[in-house]
């Protein structure tokens, strides 16, 4: 069975630093393209990173580019997001995600990790 | 960045009736190797997205056959033939053709 469990989420202050991790189980970690989707409260869905099996290939939305990095360790099948400079508008759950966007294999995702930006 | 448009903002749907969900692209989605990505989702309240439908109109494993997708360049399609309880939830469609992938704003299916 596939599972991916978001952890790291919480309270920090604008400016702050906080360092998402997925941990994938059930297949293949390596063979995937993994991503990170966030949806603020109450509002829809924003695609926030994508990373290729290797990751070699990285993808951020404009909005976060230079303050998030998103990385991968194939050894441990886990999936990391690091926030830096967080604003008030990156309040949000962050859902991490077996999906390219384009992919055609069945797609998964986790329950989500809320992250509140807040002083 | 490509915007994606979705009508209606809220469908209400009687139990057992049709339902349809129109979502527009402002460019088209066809990729340069001939495919079109554009999938749907449903959030169900309280739950994760979920995929439904990629590449326009093929079913993710488990989607019940009622859930149908169609279109083509920038013009889509998610129908519900027969509206059951269990598809109350906001549907949304996602490009995956362009990046940034983006979403439609969202549609929520509710029952009268």
């Amino acid at each position: 069975e596939v599972q991916l469990v978001e952890s790291g989420g919480g309270l920090v202050q604008p400016g702050g630093s906080l360092r998402l991790s997925c941990a994938a189980s059930g297949f293949t970690f390596s063979n995937y393209w993994m991503s990170w989707v966030r949806q603020a409260p109450g509002k829809g869905l924003e695609w926030v990173a994508n990373i290729k099996e290797d990751g070699r290939e990285k993808y951020y939305v404009d909005s976060v580019k230079g303050r998030f990095t998103i990385s991968r360790d194939n050894a441990n099948s886990s999936l990391y997001l690091q926030m830096n400079s967080l604003r008030a508008e990156d309040t949000a759950v962050y859902y991490c995600a077996r999906d390219s966007g384009s992919a055609v294999t069945t797609s998964y995702w986790g329950q989500g990790t809320l992250v509140t930006v807040a002083s | 960045d490509v915007v994606m448009t979705q009508s209606p903002l809220s469908l209400p749907v009687t139990l057992g009736q049709p339902a349809s969900i129109s979502c527009r692209s402002s460019q088209s989605l066809v990729y340069r190797d001939g495919n079109t990505y554009l999938n749907w989702f449903q959030q169900r309240p309280g739950q994760s997205p979920r995929r439904l439908i990629y590449k326009v109109s093929n079913r993710d494993s488990g989607v019940p056959d009622r859930f149908s997708g169609s279109g083509s360049g920038t013009d889509f399609t998610l129908k519900i033939s027969r509206v059951e309880a269990e598809d109350v939830g906001v549907y949304y469609c996602m490009q995956g053709t362009h990046w940034p992938l983006t979403f439609g704003g969202g549609t929520k299916v509710e029952i009268k």
